[in-house]
């Protein structure tokens, strides 16, 4: 079955950029919405966005303008860049399936997360 | 954006009781509510999109109801695996938020 695997370090500097990769096996990367969430130790879910198999993108409006999500199709992988970071970007990064039934949309398959502290 | 708000943040129950989860947004969403299940540790697990359709492999002990801003999670006979805390999110208008999280605990 389709699996998704976060990968990147573990620790990142503040202002520094947090990267990191999720790699989907298992099953294409085609025809999905694939997302990044977080969720700050002891606290709940933030969707940060998501990138459509062909390349298009959509934000956060909250971390628009720190955010990129590439994707690369050949390896059936995608990625977070988060630029400028602060302490409060300290979190477990899942990376998430966006599947649709209808007009509706929900995050079917997650990746079994990542913890990023930010730290000097 | 919209504001989804889970009440109670809290709730002890036992092993067969019934219980109901409520998801409020800030907005009317019409039928655009997922429902995921989170345990200590783990990542999130999908139950049920549409408001009330379980994901295969869902138990039918779980069930959704609702429309508009006033949404509903029943698990109508806890079992020992139930206990976790439990997420509304909205998908209806980008951001894409979640409820804050309803931990359910045993009594």
């Amino acid at each position: 079955q389709v699996q998704l695997q976060e990968s990147g370090p573990g620790l990142v500097k503040p202002s520094e950029t947090l990267s990191l990769t999720c790699a989907v096996s298992g099953g294409s990367i085609s025809s999905f919405y694939w997302s990044w969430i977080r969720q700050p130790p002891g606290r709940g879910l933030e969707w940060i966005g998501y990138i459509y198999d062909s390349g298009s993108t959509k934000y956060n409006p909250s971390l628009k303008s720190r955010v990129t999500m590439p994707v690369d199709t050949s390896k059936n992988q995608f990625s977070l860049k988060l630029n400028s970071v602060t302490a409060a970007d300290t979190a477990v990064y899942y990376c998430a399936r966006g599947a649709t039934s209808g007009y509706h949309w929900y995050f079917d398959l997650w990746g079994r997360g990542t913890l990023v502290t930010v730290s000097s | 954006d919209i504001q989804m708000t889970q009440s109670p943040s809290s709730l002890s129950a036992s092993v067969g009781d019934r219980v109901t989860i409520t998801c409020r947004a800030s907005q009317s969403i019409s039928t655009y509510l997922n429902w995921y299940q989170q345990k200590p540790g783990k990542a999130p697990k999908f139950l049920i999109f549409a408001v009330s359709s379980l994901e295969s492999g869902v138990p039918s002990r779980f069930s959704g109801s609702g429309s508009g801003t006033d949404f509903t999670l029943t698990i109508s006979s806890l079992q020992p695996e139930d206990f976790a805390t439990y997420y509304c999110q909205q998908s209806y208008s980008s951001p894409y938020t979640f409820g804050q999280g309803t931990k359910l605990e045993i009594k």
